[in-house]
């Protein structure tokens, strides 16, 4: 199973804060990575996917990058409806994994 | 307007079963392949199972290899999860999700909560 990691696993910031979530999945993914936000009591919400791909309705302040086995998630200018955990996940092969979330806090 | 409404859930005994039901409506139901994933209380997100439209391609985490039926039924917009031998680390509430494109989970629904304890 390819096991995915997140750094850091918790952060706090300031509105307006450019933020930077890092995941790593433990082989090469070739960029078949999503990322989802989840918010206290709802369902997790799809961000990206194919690494870079902005899902339709997301806020363009939303962005993704990375290769292999190295990915990043930015918010450019965080905003207050942006606080909440994210997490990564690899749809390269099953079982389908998550890493383990970063909470992002108010500051 | 895509809604997923997941049901079955509940207190139930280890060892004993459940079957859990998603009421899929607003997109064509037998164009996607469907997944269950859950996510235990306070922790993170796992998926369980996955159906192709079809039926002819079916997935399961090792946790539940063996214990838990994915199903769906086309003709009724509807997804279900068997779960027998159900295991204290069962408890979770479980999503119901509409696959984008090949593992991508673009809705997802309110999730049903089942738990395990005597």
């Amino acid at each position: 199973d390819i096991q995915m990691t997140q750094s850091p696993s918790s952060l706090s910031a300031s509105v307006g804060d450019r933020v930077t979530i890092t995941c790593r999945a433990s082989q090469g993914i070739s960029n078949s990575l999503a990322w989802y936000q989840q918010k206290p009591g709802k369902a997790p919400k799809l961000l990206l996917y194919a690494a870079s791909r902005l899902e339709s309705g997301v806020p363009s302040r939303f962005s993704g990058s990375g290769s292999g086995t190295d990915y990043t998630l930015t918010i450019s200018s965080l905003q207050p409806e942006d606080f909440a955990t994210y997490y990564c996940q690899q749809y390269y092969s099953t079982p389908f994994t998550f890493g383990p979330g970063t909470k992002v806090d108010i500051k | 307007e895509v809604q997923l409404v997941e049901s079955g859930g509940g207190l139930v005994q280890p060892g004993r079963s459940l079957r859990l039901s998603c009421a899929a409506s607003g997109f064509t139901f037998d164009d996607y392949a469907m997944h269950w994933v859950r996510q235990a209380p306070g922790k993170g997100l796992e998926w369980v199972s996955g159906i192709s439209w079809n039926s002819g391609s079916i997935g399961y985490a090792d946790s539940v290899k063996g214990r838990f039926t994915i199903s769906r039924d086309n003709a009724k917009n509807s997804l279900y999860l068997q779960m027998n031998s159900l295991r204290a680390e069962d408890t979770a509430l479980y999503y119901c999700a509409k696959e984008l494109t090949g593992g991508v989970f673009d809705y997802w629904g309110q999730g049903t909560l089942v738990t395990v304890s005597s």
